[in-house]
Order: structure tokens, then sequence, then C-alpha cells
């Protein structure tokens, strides 16, 4: 299986200020066939469901702001929140669909500082 | 617009078996993938594997395999998850989730059904 691994597992961020959280698999999952990235992004906030944020490792879910943005490719992604906004505390997860199982990093609870 | 409805909160003994639905609509029920994902309490996300409701097939994660069954009813738009043999640790919320993409095989989760929470106890 594919191993995902966040970091930080936390961070407090201000409010207007950046947040990068950073996600390694422990296998390339750039699919060099179609040059795409199987990597997702998604927030959890408390009692919701699971929101899609990024796919293919740096597309932007319909609806999703763009203060949200996904780089990396190969085996390092990280995600952004160029302005954090008291809407984006939660925890946010990066996801490998590069080969079954599908498999999730641990999380990064982000909150405002 | 895409709407996977779940059905609602189950306790259940320790050995017994739960079934989960969710229906969908919005969109051609047979061309996208269903996937199910779970979180237990204060913990992280992991995926149980994913049905086609076309009849492609299913394919479960090695942990749940024997355990759990994933069927489509075409009939009604809906996809049923079986976790048999339930355990304490077992409690959590299910969720199902559309696939991204009309793709022959399957990606990643994009749409996502509100939940269902399974409890365990005795």
């Amino acid at each position: 299986d594919i191993v995902m691994t966040q970091s930080p597992d936390s961070l407090a961020v201000s409010l207007g200020e950046r947040a990068t959280i950073n996600c390694k698999s422990s296998q390339n999952i750039l699919y060099s066939s179609n040059n795409k990235n199987y990597l997702a992004w998604y927030q959890v906030k408390p009692g919701q469901p699971p929101k899609t944020l990024i796919f293919w490792a740096s597309a932007r879910e319909s609806g999703v702001p763009d203060r949200f943005s996904g780089s990396g490719s190969g085996t390092d992604f990280t995600l952004t929140i160029s302005s954090l906004q008291a809407e984006d505390v939660a925890v946010y997860y990066c996801q490998q669909y590069y080969s079954p199982p599908l498999t999730f990093g641990g999380g990064t609870k982000v909150e405002i500082k | 617009q895409v709407q996977l409805v779940q059905s609602g909160v189950e306790v259940k003994k320790p050995g017994a078996s739960v079934k989960v639905s969710c229906k969908a609509s919005g969109y051609t029920f047979t061309d996208y993938y269903i996937h199910w994902v779970r979180q237990a309490p204060g913990q992280g996300l992991e995926w149980m594997g994913t049905i086609s409701p076309g009849g492609a097939g299913s394919s479960y994660a090695e942990k749940f395999r024997g355990r759990v069954t994933m069927i489509r009813d075409t009939s009604t738009n809906t996809v049923y998850m079986e976790l048999t043999n339930l355990r304490s640790d077992d409690t959590a919320f299910y969720y199902c989730a559309r696939d991204c993409c009309d793709t022959r095989g399957y990606n990643f989760p994009a749409y996502w059904g509100q939940g269902s929470l399974v409890t365990v106890s005795s």
C-alpha cells in the first residue's frame, strides 16, 4: 500500500496569514502516460462530511475559493491557504488514488492563532 | 445537482451486521463508481472500497475483505454497504461518495453523502 505522510499534525496561523500543509507519498504517484499526479486534498469540519478541494494535485474543485492551491509532483505535495479565514478552521487530508487501496494522510488540523 | 442521501443512525451489538444505504440522484447512476469511506471518532479517513453501479464490479480494501459487501440496485439508484461481524472499533461515520469521473475505472471521491453514524456497543 502507498503510505501518505502529512506534516505538521497541526498548525495555528493568524487570520490573513499563509498556511502550508505538506504531504509525502511512499511511492511516486505521477502517472507518466498522462503526466498527472493522482493526489487529492479534502477539508473536514466537525459534524460535516469531507469536502473535496483539490484533485490531480493542483486542480481546484468548482466553488472552492482561490486562496486554496495545491502544488507538487512525484512524491511531495503541498496544500497552501494563502490568506487564512475563520471558516478555514478544519482538518485537511491528502489522498492518493494512483493505486488501490486509496490511502489518506493522517490529517493536519488548522486553527487560528 | 449530484446528491447522495444516506440512511440514518444505527446502533448494533458486537457480532451483528449493519447495512447502510446511499441513494443517488442528479446524474446517470450507472456511469460513476461509488466509494465508501469511514471516520472513527477522533480518527482520520479510511477508504473501505468502491463499487461500479454499472456492473463492472467492486474492489475492497484488504482490511475489510471478507466482512464487507457492496451492492447496487439500479432500479432505485441506491448503493448498499454491508459490514458483518461488527466490533466496537467499527463505531464510525460511514460516508458514500461518488467518483469524480465517468471513466472506465475509478479515481477519487468527489461528491459526498451526509454520512451515517454506526455505533457498536454491548
